[in-house]
């Protein structure tokens, strides 16, 4: 069966300081992959999605970027963070469940606070 | 006009009762609907598919209306435990996913 792992669950970072988030897949292969981000109390923004190794497409322009170095194998990072970077950021990946259906699977997420 | 649009509640029902909320979309060529179920601070996951004659899990009813460009998500016989924020997802084209802000429901004994 397949999993998703994301980590770290929860971090505190002060400003300025660089971020990586990880996130792999186990139990597939070649799968499309997302990084959304949450604010508290809004909805889900994407941020980046990939479907293939070095191949990423980013939704908004910010200060994260986003590498997938391995198929299963999905990074966010940023340099040096702001405080509008907190958030919760959520890992998928999709299994196409018909023409144009696209059914996401989320990893448990990483809370991050930018102090 | 945003893409997907929810009310965002919260809805307050008691236990037992019927509720019902609505998504409406803005992209008439979308194909694929679904509502999905967030906990407070965890992951979404998937609560099911929406079809286009209407599907049914359970105490769970989903509807399609493409004429008007929304679909609905009827719970019965609520239980305490579907107390969460209900997300309604749409896809645009294939790998587009838009997720709608969510609708809290609140369910009281």
């Amino acid at each position: 069966s397949q999993t998703i792992h994301q980590w770290p669950a929860t971090l505190v970072q002060p400003v300025g300081s660089p971020l990586s988030l990880e996130c792999t897949v186990e139990g597939t292969s070649n799968p499309n992959l997302y990084w959304y981000r949450q604010a508290a109390g809004r909805g889900l923004q994407l941020l980046f999605y990939s479907v293939g190794i070095g191949q990423i497409s980013s939704e908004v322009p910010q200060n994260l970027s986003a590498s997938r170095p391995q198929d299963r194998q999905f990074i966010l990072s940023s340099k040096k963070l702001l405080l509008s970077d907190s958030g919760f950021y959520l890992c998928a990946w999709d299994v196409v469940a018909g023409p144009g259906a696209n059914v996401l699977t989320f990893g448990a997420g990483s809370r991050l606070t930018v102090l | 006009r945003k893409e997907v649009e929810q009310d965002p509640g919260p809805f307050n029902v008691p236990e037992g009762a019927t509720v019902a909320f609505n998504c409406t979309y803005s992209n008439s060529a979308s194909q694929s609907f679904f509502w999905y179920r967030q906990d407070c601070r965890k992951e979404p996951k998937l609560l099911m598919s929406v079809y286009s004659s209407g599907n049914e899990d359970g105490r769970f009813t989903a509807q399609l209306n493409r004429a008007s460009q929304y679909i609905s998500l009827l719970i019965r016989d609520s239980k305490l435990s579907d107390s969460a924020t209900y997300l309604c997802v749409v896809n645009p084209s294939a790998s587009k996913i838009i997720f709608g802000s969510g609708t809290r429901l609140s369910i009281r004994p």
